[in-house]
C-alpha cells in the first residue's frame, strides 16, 4: 500500500500569511494526488485534483503542486475559515489511500 | 444537485453487523463508482471499497473477509454491511461519490460506536 505521510501535523499560522504544507508518497503516484479540507464535524471536502487542478467553487488562495512522490498544498493569505485539517489522497493504485492530515491551528 | 445522505444505527454491540444505506440524488449510480470510507480515531480516513458504475465491486484487503458493499439503482441507493464489528471499528462511516480517482461529493457521514 502506498503510505502519504504529511508535514507538519500542526501549524500555526496568522490570518494574511502564506503557507505550504507537504505530502509525501512511499512510492511514486504520478500526479494522481488529491487535497481535501476538513472542517470540525464536517465531511471532507475536494480542494484539489491530480496534485494541481483547480476545483469549481473553491478559492483561488488554494493551489497545488508536485508529481511523483512530494507533493505540496499552498495556501496564498490564510483566512479564518481555512483553519480546518488537510489530508492528501492518493489515487494511483488500490487501495486508495489518506495522508495522516496537517491541522492548521491560529497562531 | 448532488446530494448523498447515510442511514444506519448509531450503537452496533461487538461481534454483530453494522448496516448502512446511502441514498442518493443528482446523478446516476449507473454513472458512477460510489465508496465508503470511514474515519476512526485509530487510523484516520481509509477507504474502504467501491461499487462501479456496473455493479461490480473493489474491496480494501483491509476489510475484505468482512465487507460487502451492493446498490439498488431503483432506489438510488448503495449499501455497506459490515460483520464481526470490533470496537475498533467505532468511528465516522461515509459514503462518497468517485469522480475519477477523486472522492468530488461527501455524505455528511454516520457516528457509529461498537459498544456492548
Amino acid at each position: 500500500d502506498v503510505v502519504l505521510t504529511q508535514s507538519p501535523a500542526t501549524l500555526s499560522v496568522t490570518p494574511g500569511e502564506r503557507i505550504s504544507l507537504s505530502c509525501r508518497a512511499s512510492e511514486s503516484v504520478d500526479t494522481y494526488l488529491h487535497w481535501y479540507q476538513q472542517k470540525p464535524n464536517e465531511s471532507p471536502r475536494l480542494l484539489i485534483k491530480y496534485a494541481s487542478q483547480s476545483i469549481s467553487g473553491i478559492s483561488s488562495r488554494f493551489s497545488g503542486s508536485g508529481s511523483g512522490t512530494d507533493f505540496t498544498l499552498i495556501i496564498n493569505g490564510v483566512e479564518l475559515e481555512d483553519l480546518s485539517i488537510y489530508y492528501c489522497q492518493q489515487g494511483n493504485s488500490l487501495p486508495w489511500t489518506f495522508g495522516g492530515g496537517t491541522k492548521l491551528e491560529l497562531k | 444537485q448532488v446530494q448523498l445522505k447515510e442511514t444506519g444505527p448509531g450503537l452496533v454491540q461487538p461481534t454483530q453487523t453494522l448496516s448502512i444505506t446511502c441514498t442518493i440524488s443528482g446523478f446516476s449510480l449507473t454513472s458512477y463508482y460510489m465508496q465508503w470510507v470511514r474515519q476512526t480515531p485509530g487510523k484516520g480516513l481509509e477507504w474502504m471499497g467501491f461499487i462501479r458504475s456496473g455493479g461490480s465491486t473493489e474491496y480494501n484487503s483491509e476489510f475484505k473477509p468482512r465487507l460487502s458493499i451492493s446498490r439498488d439503482t431503483s432506489k438510488n441507493q448503495v449499501f455497506l454491511k459490515m460483520n464481526s464489528l470490533k470496537t475498533e471499528d467505532t468511528g465516522v462511516y461515509y459514503c462518497a461519490r468517485v469522480g475519477a480517482t477523486t472522492f468530488d461529493y461527501w455524505g455528511q457521514g454516520v457516528r457509529v460506536t461498537v459498544s456492548s
